[in-house]
């Protein structure tokens, strides 16, 4: 089955810095990655995704790239704020409509965002 | 639209008993998943259900297990708690099945004694 590796565990990055999370895939047909933020107490939360036939996307600070050659995809988020403070997830699943849709996850990244 | 909710939002059990949770997913859709979340295991899958039938399971033993109704609500249900079973468990919901964004609520937080 799928397995998502993810680094790294802990990020800490002053305010105002950037981040970048890492994730690779071992299963070659995945065609979805989302991601996840987490804030302590709540429930995962849906930050951005993007689909195999795309190798970046972007929205405002976050960006997400994917190369599916080395079966890797990041999460980057600039000029990071205290409020980004919280567990990402990265996900990955072989995503077709109308068939299964199970997220395999990766284990996590818990960015602290200092003043 | 309200977001997915479950209830109850905290549970306490002690070892032997049984639980079960209950998922209303987004007005709409279809599709409901289940993961447990733990500190050592992180964000596993469970089950997914899509009208009303079991369409993929994760590893896990028989004791859990799930259903779906008409109004594509789901509830999960573990049997003989173990104390492993302490966790917090999600349930996602998605439009229709594969190929869309799954939607999280707030999960129930089990504590097995």
């Amino acid at each position: 089955g799928e397995n998502v590796e993810q680094h790294p565990s802990t990020l800490s990055v002053q305010e105002g810095d950037s981040a970048v999370i890492k994730c690779t895939y071992s299963d070659s047909a995945s065609n979805y990655f989302p991601w996840y933020k987490q804030e302590l107490g709540k429930r995962p939360q849906l930050i951005i995704d993007i689909r195999s036939n795309v190798g970046e996307k972007k929205d405002q600070r976050i960006a997400v790239t994917l190369n599916k050659t080395a079966k890797h995809f990041s999460l980057h988020i600039t000029e990071t704020q205290p409020e980004d403070s919280a567990v990402y997830f990265c996900a990955a699943s072989r995503s077709i409509t109308g068939t299964a849709s199970k997220l395999t996850f990766g284990t996590g990244t818990r960015l602290q965002v200092t003043l | 639209k309200a977001g997915v909710t479950q209830t109850p939002r905290y549970l306490i059990k002690t070892r032997g008993q049984q639980v079960t949770l209950s998922c209303s997913p987004i007005s709409g859709h279809r599709s409901v998943s289940w993961y447990q979340q733990t500190p050592g295991q992180g964000l596993q899958f469970l089950f997914e259900y899509f009208s009303e039938t079991q369409r993929n399971k994760g590893n896990f033993p028989g004791r859990f297990s799930g259903r779906q109704f008409s109004n594509s609500r789901s509830e999960m249900n573990v049997s003989t708690l173990e104390l492993g079973d302490s966790a917090l468990y999600l349930c996602a919901s998605s439009l229709e099945r594969g190929g869309d964004t799954q939607y999280f609520g707030p999960g129930t937080r089990l504590t097995v004694l």
